[in-house]
């Protein structure tokens, strides 16, 4: 089935160093969400975004609705080591209709 | 407590054994579905129900069933385990109107 694309795949990074990653699809959607993933848990949703050009925040956490409709980014601030994770988008065209995942991101953060 | 409730948390069983994977759900939405992780291959869709009467086949449906027992409560079985049904497996929820998806803390089963 269709999947989102997620870049970087993996990243190592700082503690208190900032994050950026990005999610890509060939098709527009109309919500976006952002989800972490710890190992052998369920995923949890962070952020929920409905509208093109939407920029919501969750604490350190700040996502964002491409203008294409075909993208988002999700950006942590002064990461921390409990950040360490898989996070994974997903997109759903209209409410009603299955939504499509990322394969994504594994967030290491080094002490 | 959790919204959505996965049981069990963990099974190993044998090849050809029947298994049933229950979800319940506190959030009182209409929607739910069950999904399947393996490493490298991200979430997979087995089945969704929009309601108690409605009960749809996802991408990976074969070698499972499903039952929609009340609102709050879908079941995912494997009539007949094999190994390669080994895996991650998730419930989720959402709501009719809200485009928000919410997972339980899955179902580690393994299948020998």
């Amino acid at each position: 089935g269709q999947q989102l694309n997620q870049s970087p795949q993996s990243m190592f990074i700082q503690e208190g160093e900032d994050v950026s990653m990005n999610c890509t699809s060939s098709s527009i959607f109309n919500t976006w969400l952002w989800y972490k993933q710890d190992p052998g848990e369920g995923p949890v949703l962070l952020i929920a975004l409905y509208k093109a050009g939407e920029l919501t925040s969750n604490g350190r956490l700040t996502a964002q609705f491409g203008i294409t409709r075909k993208d988002s980014f999700l950006n942590i601030s002064a990461s921390i080591p409990s950040d360490v994770g898989i996070y994974f988008c997903a997109g759903q065209y209209n409410y009603g209709q299955n939504f499509v995942f990322g394969p994504g991101t594994r967030l290491s953060v080094l002490p | 407590d959790a919204d959505v409730t996965q049981t069990p948390r963990n099974r190993i069983t044998k090849t050809g054994k029947r298994i049933m994977l229950e979800c319940s759900q506190t959030k009182g939405h209409d929607r739910m579905y069950w999904y399947r992780q393996d490493p490298g291959l991200g979430l997979r869709l087995i089945y969704y129900s929009f309601d108690v009467k409605d009960i749809n086949k996802g991408e990976i449906s074969d070698g499972y069933s499903v039952s929609r027992q009340a609102q709050a409560k879908f079941s995912l079985s494997l009539e007949s385990a094999i190994p390669n049904q080994t895996a991650l497996y998730f419930c989720a929820t959402s709501g009719r109107y809200t485009g928000e998806l919410f997972f339980g803390e899955g179902s580690r089963l393994t299948v020998l």
